[in-house]
């Protein structure tokens, strides 16, 4: 099985500054990484698919890089509205797996 | 304009039988593998189970193999989790994925399921 591992785990940071959030998988995924916000209390949603496409709706500001083993996903600019948890997840193969997220303030 | 309106959640008794159900509407259902993650209060996501469109290719997480069973009815468009011989740890808001890391995915809003005595 394929773990996923996510740092750090909680991030403090102020509006405008630039944040990333790494992840990284016990074994090479390829590119076949997905990320997603999660604000309290509401599901999650999906801002990267496929190691670096953007979502169509989600703003420029978030990027995502890396392949094989070593992901990342940066905002370049942050806004208060990107106070959440971030959660990176493979899928490139079963059992599917998520990281266990960063909590962005 | 796509929805998935889970429903089957509650509070429960250790070892008990429980069946959620999510009805999707707004998009071509037959055509759509569909996902079952869970969140334990607090924590973090964990996937639990994805039936491919047809039906016919389902996967598991070991955590719930052989405990839960995954199913769809494509007639009525509703995907379901049998969740038999619950734990305490099953307890989490189950959330219903269509196209689970696809562009265009859509989740849930989630149904709680409690675990305890």
């Amino acid at each position: 099985d394929i773990q996923m591992t996510q740092s750090p785990s909680t991030l403090s940071a102020s509006v405008g500054d630039r944040v990333t959030i790494a992840c990284r998988a016990s074994q090479n995924i390829d590119t076949w990484l997905a990320w997603y916000q999660q604000k309290p209390g509401k599901a999650p949603h999906l801002l990267i698919y496929k190691g670096s496409t953007l979502e169509t709706g989600v703003p420029s500001r978030f990027s995502g890089s890396g392949s094989g083993t070593e992901f990342t996903l940066t905002i370049s600019s942050l806004q208060p509205d990107d106070s959440a948890t971030y959660y990176c997840q493979q899928y490139n193969a079963y059992p599917l797996s998520f990281g266990g997220g960063t909590n962005v303030e | 304009e796509v929805e998935l309106l889970e429903s089957g959640g509650g509070l429960v008794q250790p070892g008990v039988s429980l069946r959620l159900s999510c009805a999707g509407s707004g998009f071509t259902f037959k055509t759509e593998a569909m996902t079952w993650v869970r969140q334990a209060p607090g924590r973090g996501l964990e996937w639990v189970s994805t039936i491919g469109g047809s039906g016919a290719n389902k996967f598991y997480a070991e955590s719930v193999k052989g405990r839960f069973t995954i199913s769809r009815d494509n007639s009525n468009n509703t995907v379901f989790l049998q969740m038999n011989s619950v734990r305490a740890e099953d307890t989490a808001v189950y959330y219903c994925v269509k196209g689970l890391n696809k562009p265009g995915g859509y989740w849930g809003q989630g149904t709680l399921v409690t675990v305890s005595s």
